[in-house]
């Protein structure tokens, strides 16, 4: 049962565009959400996350939307970098005493210059 | 501040062999969790530590697998004896609050 999906394997861009990357769940318990960035041969970083109770979070380039209705989060890139290619993947958090991370299966951006 | 270290980098076995994964986390980080990330697919919690405790090992193959961290820093996670399908990236990661976990590179793991 995949709790938390990234539809889209992979994203090709131009550099300076947007990028959207979109993650869906389907456990409306979740109430942190998690973007990390993985490059080859590296262990994931923490890009940015959102809390249930918000609908949007901005760090930079970097911003987040949360739709709790419809159980889906995207994370926009303004404006993409080469730099930005990598492999980006949404996260959930039931929090509690785990705080347990669920991970989608990636999407894979290609920024091309 | 250093990062989570994790050795070693790489490791290629053949199936039935034992092999061991050891993780330094993040100085002060009371939480420490073990991850598999197979190929295609998102990292996946294999067991989680809040200092020398198990927090969650519900998804461990406990048959197979074992972990530990003694005095509540480093941590070794054990497979013993391996199969094909334990081919995977481990990652070990550390948080100092839990919603944050900062990851270490990872143990590439071939099974033969």
């Amino acid at each position: 049962d995949q709790q938390v999906k990234q539809n889209s394997p992979s994203l090709s861009v131009q550099e300076g565009r947007i990028s959207i990357l979109n993650c869906d769940y389907t456990n409306s318990m979740f109430d942190y959400f998690l973007w990390y960035k993985k490059y080859p041969a590296e262990g994931p970083t923490f890009l940015i996350s959102i809390s249930s109770i918000k609908d949007k979070n901005e760090d930079g380039r970097f911003t987040v939307f949360l739709n709790k209705s419809a159980k889906h989060l995207s994370l926009h890139i303004v404006p993409s970098q080469p730099g930005d290619s990598a492999v980006y993947f949404c996260a959930a958090s039931l929090g509690g005493a785990t705080n347990k991370l669920i991970f989608g299966t990636g999407t894979l951006l290609a920024v091309q210059p | 501040e250093a990062g989570v270290a994790q050795s070693p980098r790489y490791k290629i076995i053949e199936k039935r062999q034992s092999v061991a994964f050891w993780c330094n986390p993040i100085s002060g980080h009371a939480t420490l969790y073990w991850y598999q990330q197979i190929l295609g697919q998102g990292p996946k919690l294999l067991i989680q530590f809040q200092n020398n405790g198990v927090v969650d090992d519900s998804q461990l193959p406990k048959d197979r697998f074992s972990a530990e961290r003694l005095k509540g820093v480093d941590s070794t996670l054990k497979i013993q004896p391996a199969k094909l399908e334990d081919s995977a990236v481990y990652l070990c990661a550390s948080s100092l609050t839990g919603n944050e976990q900062f990851f270490g590179p990872g143990t590439r793991l071939t099974v033969l």
